[in-house]
């Protein structure tokens, strides 16, 4: 069946300018998580949804970043704002309440 | 702040070769361990989810170990091949919830 997807795949921006990155979770997934590896570093959380509210959103970098996610499916996760910082591959993974986790492609961000 | 970390960073063996690599995590609050195999441009893939003290999994050539109370898991590779290659990562899930704490991962290139 359909795995993760993620819009775009890649993204080139020019700082100061706000992004927005989707996600389309596996159907019937209620959990979506949102990670990020930026060069030479691991991945690195940034937020987890439950349904479509947020119980951690301890790893979101600044006030810069914000998620959403509507009808337990769809999220989108906005950077404001963008500094050069912020360019890395975006992953996104999505479960069945606490089972495996399955990810997205990606979309590398690239702020120039 | 959790600590996982992979040895060695990257590796190179050639065709044929068998290999492992580390993942050392925290021994407190543990409650699985992942590993995930990732492909340039491609999604990380689930291999293994490992949760008792003492498991060993097994999936074709590729197999792991876990101690819980020492804080490490190896994955092993028999018989390396060249489709081996790609940066294999080790994540931590703790009891508090199942936000995954990644290890920088072990680039592993197998040559012809």
């Amino acid at each position: 069946g359909a795995g993760v997807s993620q819009s775009p795949s890649n993204k080139v921006t020019e700082k100061g300018k706000d992004v927005e990155l989707r996600c389309d979770p596996i159907s019937g997934h209620t959990a979506l998580y949102w990670y990020r590896q930026s060069l030479g570093q691991g991945l690195e959380f940034l937020i987890y949804f439950q349904g479509n509210s947020a119980p951690d959103k301890s790893g979101l970098p600044s006030d810069r970043f914000s998620a959403e996610r509507t009808g337990g499916s769809v999220s989108t996760l906005t950077i404001q704002r963008t500094q050069q910082e912020d360019s890395a591959v975006y992953l996104c993974a999505s479960s069945f309440l606490n089972y495996e986790q399955y990810f997205g492609p990606g979309t590398r961000l690239t702020v120039t | 702040i959790l600590n996982v970390e992979q040895s060695p960073q990257s590796l190179h063996v050639q065709e044929g070769d068998s290999t492992n690599f580390t993942c050392s995590f925290p021994s407190s609050n543990f409650y699985a361990l992942h590993w995930y195999r990732w492909e340039t441009a491609k999604s990380p893939e689930a291999l293994f989810v490992m949760t008792l003290n003492g498991d060993e999994k097994k999936k074709g050539r590729i197999s792991a170990t876990l101690n819980t109370k020492e804080g490490y898991s190896y994955l092993y590779i028999k018989g390396s091949q060249p489709e081996d290659s790609a940066t294999y990562l080790c994540a931590f899930e703790n009891n508090a919830g199942n936000m995954l704490t990644f290890g920088g991962g072990t680039r592993l290139m197998v040559k012809p």
